[in-house]
């Protein structure tokens, strides 16, 4: 399958700042990517949609101030989380899908982040 | 908003045995995907099932689909210790532009 890769892994930050994900498809060009957030001994929350060149769509409840989503490229998409305070702490994936790809794509492995 | 809704269970079974996990959603679907996850991993994609499939299986993995009953189940045959994982259903639906709903998940423990 397709390779998507996330970066970075793991994040520890304190609480104010920013901290950028990034997410990238290796070998194939996304034409859409999704971000979603899980807590622990959850599920998967859908965050936001970024099409390619277009401003992200998102999730109802999710604030788009805070999480701002960049997809400059069609093999990178970043997720900004501003001004991270403690109930930001969770398991950030994104995927990212080809416009022929099946619904949903191909999943990163995910970066946890963490804010004290 | 979350479609697919496994019945929150956590499985705990002993290796050898087969492993049954459900799954219900509300909407008309394009497919149903199933997905498993370790412990602080990320997802891994195990199968799909369009809307006018019914079964389909995968080496030792077997789905269903009732589109009449909005329902789906995964059924793992004699597991391993190595499917301790926890198991998602997601859903494409028709009118979702190829995002997924994914459903509360079901923990799987199988004991060596």
């Amino acid at each position: 399958g397709a390779v998507v890769s996330q970066h970075p892994s793991w994040v520890i930050c304190k609480s104010g700042t920013s901290v950028k994900i990034e997410c990238r498809s290796l070998d194939f060009q996304a034409t859409t990517m999704f971000w979603y957030r899980q807590f622990p001994k959850q599920s998967l929350m859908l965050m936001a949609t970024s099409n390619e060149g277009s401003k992200a769509t998102y999730e109802q409840g999710v604030e788009k101030d805070k999480f701002l989503i960049n997809h400059a490229s069609l093999t990178l998409s970043t997720l900004t989380v501003t001004s991270a305070h403690p109930e930001d702490s969770s398991f950030y994936i994104c995927s990212a899908r080809h416009s022929s790809g099946r619904a949903g794509g191909f999943f990163g492995p995910g970066t946890r982040l963490t804010v004290l | 908003s979350q479609q697919g809704e496994e019945d929150p269970q956590a499985l705990s079974i002993q290796e050898g045995e087969n492993a049954t996990m459900n799954c219900s959603y509300k909407t008309s679907i394009n497919n149903l995907q199933w997905y498993r996850q370790n412990s602080g991993r990320g997802l891994v994609h195990l199968i799909l099932i369009r809307s006018n499939e019914r079964e389909k299986h995968s080496g030792r993995l077997r789905v269903t689909l009732d589109t009449s009953k909005k329902s789906s189940s995964l059924l793992i045959t004699a597991s391993r210790a190595a499917d301790t994982a926890s198991y998602f259903c997601a859903t494409d639906s028709l009118y979702g532009n190829n995002r997924l709903a994914f459903g509360k998940g079901n923990q799987v423990v199988v004991i060596p």
